[in-house]
């Protein structure tokens, strides 16, 4: 039962070019997404998050979007550079305390 | 001036054996949790722990033991470890437990069983 899917396992972007990785979930109770970045033997790092009141959040270079209708969140990486290449973990909680469910990754090449 | 340390990164066991995975933080948080990465790739929680008390603990079986000495201590006891328990785990840290509060994670622990 995934609840948090991330359908593509990789992902390669040319330096300089935008990066979308895609994000989509089953839950409709889930009202704060997040995005964690993994770089190989190290823990996620956590890298934007987003709550359902809002259908955009912007941070420097990473922007995420959320389509509540469509259940979709998709990250934005522009310029994407040779640095953000990793795993991106998407994750999505309900209210309260309850647990983050994160989708299994995508993995990203930035080509230079 | 690591802030989410786990001892030992590596740990190849027999099955039968029991194990001990520790964890530290060193940022002042109140909230810490240990998830579980699969061969699957899927990032799971087993346990979290506010304030040295037990307040998320997922369908994990009656093997796995946290133990939080103090709060900026998770430790993670699995006892007659199994095949299936191949994976690796990681601790995590945060100020409080609300979903808001950003979740600092370690850099994990390859446990192998064999």
């Amino acid at each position: 039962d995934q609840q948090v899917k991330q359908n593509s396992p990789s992902l390669s972007v040319q330096e300089g070019r935008i990066s979308i990785l895609n994000c989509d979930y089953t839950n409709s109770m889930f009202d704060y997404f997040l995005w964690y970045k993994k770089y190989p033997a190290e823990g996620p790092t956590f890298l934007i998050s987003i709550s359902s009141i809002k259908d955009k959040n912007e941070d420097g270079r990473f922007t995420v979007f959320l389509n509540k209708s469509a259940k979709h969140l998709s990250l934005h990486i522009v310029p994407s550079q040779p640095g953000d290449s990793a795993v991106y973990f998407c994750a999505a909680s309900e209210a309260g305390n309850t647990p983050l469910v994160f989708g299994k990754g995508t993995r990203l090449s930035v080509i230079a | 001036d690591t802030a989410v340390s786990q001892t030992p990164k590596y740990l190849v066991t027999q099955m039968g054996n029991d194990k001990s995975i520790k964890c530290e933080q060193n940022l002042g948080h109140d909230t810490m949790y240990w998830y579980k990465q699969d061969s699957k790739k899927f990032l799971k929680i087993m346990f979290s722990y506010n304030n040295k008390e037990l307040i998320i603990n997922e369908t994990v079986p009656n093997r796995f033991s946290p133990k939080s000495p103090d709060k900026a201590h998770l430790n993670l006891h699995i006892n007659s470890l199994e095949l299936g328990d191949s994976a690796v785990y990681f601790c995590a840290s945060s100020k409080g437990g609300l979903i808001t509060d950003t979740q600092y994670f370690g850099p994990g622990t390859r446990l192998t069983v064999l």
